[in-house]
């Protein structure tokens, strides 16, 4: 089966620098989450989108934005990059934005800032 | 403090024995989640339990819920080498919009053969 799909997986940059990292959800989603793990942490919420349109906003700098797509692949563009942008940032995605439906994960990019 | 917490915070067990670890919560959910990361790799869903379950099974993994202590167990059966991983549980609370998880510290699973 179709899983999620995020790209690139590996990423490395330079401070002040941008990056632009894509998800491209299982077949038929129309939820969109991002997720960033740091080294060592759990993952934590930055945001997500619900047929196009921003439906959860969580910790995510101002450094950061985010879209979904017609096609319902989003991009999560970073900007003004620090040494504690360092994560794994995760993309997940869902059928329906509402409760109790199972979110499924990509395999992440890892995103190195020297 | 995080939404959830796992407990314990690592486990080192023998081949063919079972892992039991738990998770709490602080609000109410719509429902709870355990997912496996082996080291650094994408997070795989394992097991999804709503709130108004108590307990449920898939395979080798049975996991309880307990809405009135807001906590929950993730037991593995009869493990094995292969299931060396951090579990992590997640929470799904209850509001208006959005659906986020909410994450606990994860428990580090070492099966030794």
């Amino acid at each position: 089966a179709a899983g999620v799909i995020q790209s690139p997986r590996h990423l490395i940059k330079e401070k002040r620098e941008t990056a632009t990292l894509k998800c491209y959800p299982i077949p038929r989603h129309d939820t969109v989450y991002w997720y960033q793990q740091g080294p060592g942490q759990d993952p934590q919420f930055l945001i997500s989108f619900y047929e196009k349109m921003q439906s959860d906003k969580g910790s995510i700098p101002d450094r950061f934005s985010a879209q979904q797509f017609s096609d319902y692949h989003s991009e999560l563009n970073m900007s003004s990059l620090e040494l504690g942008d360092s994560a794994l940032y995760f993309c997940a995605s869902s059928l329906g934005g509402g409760a109790q439906e199972t979110q499924y994960f990509g395999p992440g990019t890892r995103l190195l800032v020297l | 403090s995080q939404q959830g917490e796992e407990d314990p915070q690592a486990l080192s067990i023998q081949e063919g024995e079972n892992a039991t670890m738990n998770c709490s919560y602080k609000t109410s959910i719509n429902n709870l989640q355990w997912y496996r990361q082996n080291s650094g790799r994408g997070l795989v869903h394992l097991i999804l339990i709503r709130s108004n379950e108590r307990e449920k099974h898939s395979g080798r993994l049975r996991v309880t819920l307990d809405t009135s202590k807001k906590s929950s167990s993730l037991l593995i059966t009869a493990s094995r080498a292969a299931d060396t991983a951090s579990y992590f549980c997640a929470t799904d609370a209850i509001k208006a919009a959005g659906n986020k998880l909410t994450f606990g510290g994860g428990t580090r699973v070492l099966v030794k053969p």
